[in-house]
């Protein structure tokens, strides 16, 4: 496989499940991102890794758990969410070249539909 | 803190006609990027503007950049139906945080 990809592609859970999002890039880089799009705001960062450290949480609520056990792979954990979380989950990769990065490159998404 | 604004948020245009979508920001970024998504897929890397200036084509796309005015262009000329989808600028906030613009939905009639 090349590029971001995703899994799952859909997901539909209740609001007391705990379910995990899985994102994987092919691209050799060293910086991963969480991004969430949902229809009434705006692209908005969740959480940002470089070289598996997270250097940025965006005031994100602590029922969304990230993780990245490498540069390669990166986890979004879900527990106890609510039904406004309901969104488009698209990670990106980028190659971190110091004090500023290089274009990003997403994912196809997760749909996410919390019931 | 970085704001985006894109207009207009929703453009229905005829095929071979020209348009333009503005992207304006409020604070200095020293990258603007567009993006291109389609129903139901992911965002595509359109153009990375880098300088004061820059004008980057690709096909029926053209994007530019006014730093002085805060401001990015993307214009279409002689639309085809195939550049229908919804299209995002964002400018880059400190070393890694992209910001949004809302999106203008582009759609291209016969």
């Amino acid at each position: 496989e090349t590029g971001v990809t995703q899994t799952p592609r859909h997901l539909v859970m209740g609001m007391t499940n705990k379910k995990s999002l899985k994102c994987e890039q092919h691209l050799g880089h060293n910086a991963m991102y969480w991004y969430k799009q949902s229809a009434k705001k705006p692209l908005e960062l969740m959480f940002v890794y470089n070289f598996k450290e997270q250097t940025e949480n965006n005031s994100v609520p602590s029922r969304f758990s990230p993780e990245c056990p490498n540069s390669s792979h990166l986890f979004l954990h879900l527990h106890t969410l609510q039904p406004e979380d309901s969104a488009l989950y698209l990670c990106a990769s980028s190659q971190d070249g110091g004090t500023r990065i290089d274009e990003q490159y997403f994912g196809p998404g997760t749909r996410l539909t919390v019931t | 803190e970085l704001k985006v604004e894109q207009n207009p948020l929703f453009l229905s245009m005829q095929e071979g006609k020209n348009y333009t979508i503005y992207c304006n920001y409020s604070t200095t970024s020293d990258r603007l990027y567009w993006y291109r998504q389609d129903p139901g897929k992911s965002l595509e890397s359109l153009f990375v503007l880098l300088s004061n200036g820059a004008v980057k084509q690709e096909g029926r796309l053209m994007a530019s950049l006014d730093t002085k005015a805060r401001l990015s262009t993307l214009h279409i000329t002689a639309a085809v139906h195939d550049l229908s989808a919804t299209y995002f600028c964002a400018g880059l906030q400190g070393a890694q945080k992209l910001v949004f613009g809302q999106g203008t939905r582009l759609t291209i009639n016969p």
